[in-house]
Formats: structure tokens, sequence, C-alpha cells
């Protein structure tokens, strides 16, 4: 059974760091690209990036490109969701999600959603 | 490139049909034969019911359909149920940058 499991939910302080996580398992973890996908509170689905695990190969949504870093550890086949110095802007659910399709081109599987808090 | 258009919301009475429309541009959804729509529930992650325009996952009831014309693709539930009840977002893949572009989202009420 395809799984994608996201590390819990998280509260940080503006201009702080934080990683995330999504853990996949159930099919090649290193064969399918793995995407970002945001949701603002009350808002819709905005695409953030994804990561194609087996060579690390990243593309980032414009919108998102040098705001966050995509990443991921094919050894225990996680990918990962970071920034550098939060902003309560970044306040949001965050889903990974798997790619698939003849040119990658929609997502069959979604992660439980990480929430991310930033607050003084 | 802008988000897809979707209508806020729209709403049937049990076993009546409803279509959700999401319109686009000749660069994504008229461009590509690879719209998505994607159902969630309030507090749940997102769930795929329609790829490549018309296609459904298995597993997902064929009440649900799509298809497309020019730049507009469109879902339709029929046979409309209490537990459709949700948001529905449509998503295009672009080709260029945003390779994927996502619907504003229409919610669903049934009467």
């Amino acid at each position: 059974e395809v799984q994608l499991v996201q590390s819990g939910a998280e509260v940080k302080k503006p201009g702080e760091s934080l990683k995330i996580s999504c853990k996949g398992s159930g099919y090649s973890f290193t064969s399918y690209w793995i995407g970002w996908v945001r949701q603002m509170p009350g808002k819709g689905l905005e695409w953030m990036g994804i990561i194609y695990p087996g060579d690390s190969d990243t593309r980032y949504s414009p919108s998102f490109q040098g705001q966050v870093t995509i990443s991921a550890d094919k050894s225990i086949s996680t990918a990962y969701l970071q920034w550098s110095s939060l902003k309560a802007s970044d306040t949001a659910m965050y889903y990974c999600v798997r790619v698939v399709g003849a040119t990658a081109n929609y997502f069959d599987y979604w992660g439980q959603g990480t929430l991310v808090t930033v607050s003084s | 490139q802008s988000a897809l258009t979707q209508p806020r919301s729209v709403s049937g009475s049990p076993g009546q049909s409803v279509t959700i429309s999401c319109t686009g541009t000749s660069s994504d959804v008229g461009g590509y034969n690879y719209v998505s729509w994607y159902q969630q529930h309030p507090g749940k992650a997102p769930k795929l019911m329609i790829y490549d325009v018309s296609k459904r996952p298995s597993g997902v009831p064929d009440r649900f359909s799509g298809s497309k014309s020019g730049n507009t693709a469109s879902l339709t539930i029929s046979g409309l149920q209490a537990e459709d009840e949700a948001d529905y977002y449509c998503c295009s893949y672009a080709g260029s940058y945003p390779l994927y572009v996502f619907g504003t989202g229409t919610k669903v009420t049934v009467l």
C-alpha cells in the first residue's frame, strides 16, 4: 500500500528555521517525483515544487523559488521542505504528494499534511 | 500564470447532477489533456478523483466524470450523494513554469 507519512505540526516564531518531512513507503521511492503543495488557512491549493529522489533533480514554482528548499534522502525514502527564516505568511498546511502520469502530470497520493504555524 | 477559474459554489439535491467548470488558457487547460480533479473534505487531505481529463482512479465511483472543451474542463457528479459535499479543485499541467496550476476551488453543497 502506497503511503506518504508527514511529520507533525510545528509552532515557530518569525525568523526561525524549519524542516518538515514526508516518508514514502509501499513503492519505489526513487522512481517517482515527490511534490509539495501549500494550503493557507481557508484558501486553495498552490503547487510549490517537486523533486525526483532518484537523482535529486528539483523544480520550483516561481512563487516559491528562493523562499524554500526541497530535498530528499533516498536512503530513508524521505523528502523534505525547509525554510531558513520563517515569516508569519508561511502559516499554512503543507502536503506532500506523489507525482505520476505520462509527463508527471497529476498527484495520486497525498500525505496527511503538516500544519505550520508561525507566530510571535 | 493565474489560478484556473472555478465557480465559488454549486449545489444540488440528492440524486441530481452538478457540474463544476474550470477555465484556464491555451497554455494550460487548452494545451494539454492533463487536467485532474481533487476532492477535499473539511480537515482532510485532498483525494484524486479524475486524471487526464476523464480517467477515474480505481475506487472512485463512476458518478464522477470529467470532460474538456477548449480552455474549459468540467467535473460532473451524477446522482449526488450526501458524502459528495466537499471542496473540489481542478489542476492542469502547464508544461512550463509553473508546471502545475490549481483552480480556485468550488464548494459543493448537497441540499
